[in-house]
């Protein structure tokens, strides 16, 4: 079974801090994602990465930066969080297939 | 064009009945349309998916109709259970790539 894993399920963070949400695959995926999800707007897609070190912007990438530097790990950092990033936040990855797996999420909550 | 419209935003079913959630897509493009499912505390799961070269597909209980000529896509699910209430997402995509397009979630409840 693949497994898709976040480092935190919950976080709550200050106005200003940097945040790191990691994720890791443990199935050799090319292919990984950040997505965040608020209600009443579906899954909107921040950053995917198709290779070590390569990353492309995707549709709400303002505030946010990507680290790809391992095969299995996708890192989103949110450079000085801010209160209209308080969301929840998933990663998926895919081989080069259609269908993409995803972590449990991470619930931000920036005060 | 690269919307996917989704509907309902939420959807209370008792149980035993039929649930349809549907979808509509401008992108004549898109030829790889999935159903993710989505439990309280986990991420979403691929539940079914259709290529347009097909009309319906179904898997179980779950059934995606496919409208090509209307862009519109749906999932019907049958006998509907309480173990259905999940949210529900519409997504599509191009073959050429692995992004895939995301409808807004519809929030299904199914009364016992």
């Amino acid at each position: 079974d693949v497994k898709v894993t976040q480092s935190s399920r919950y976080l709550v963070k200050r106005t200003g801090e940097k945040v790191f949400l990691e994720c890791v695959q443990d199935m050799d995926h090319e292919n990984m994602f950040w997505y965040r999800q608020d209600p009443g707007l579906g899954l909107r897609l921040i950053y995917f990465s198709y290779d070590v070190k390569m990353k492309e912007k995707g549709d709400i990438p303002e505030g946010y930066s990507v680290s790809r530097e391992k095969k299995e790990r996708f890192s989103l950092i949110l450079e000085s969080a801010s209160t209209n990033q308080t969301s929840m936040y998933l990663c998926a990855s895919t081989r080069n297939t259609k269908t993409q797996y995803f972590g449990p999420g991470t619930r931000l909550l920036v005060l | 064009q690269q919307q996917v419209k989704q509907s309902p935003q939420s959807l209370i079913v008792q149980k035993g009945g039929i649930s349809i959630i549907n979808c509509a897509y401008e992108n004549t493009a898109f030829d790889y349309f999935p159903w993710y499912q989505q439990f309280p505390g986990k991420g979403p799961a691929l539940l079914i998916a259709i290529r347009p070269d097909v009309s319906e597909k179904k898997e179980g209980r779950f059934t995606i109709s496919f409208n090509k000529s209307a862009k519109q896509f749906s999932l019907h699910i049958m006998d509907s259970q309480p173990g259905d209430s999940a949210t529900y997402f519409c997504a599509a995509s191009k073959e050429s790539n692995y992004q895939l397009i995301w409808g807004a979630g519809t929030k299904l409840i199914i009364k016992p």
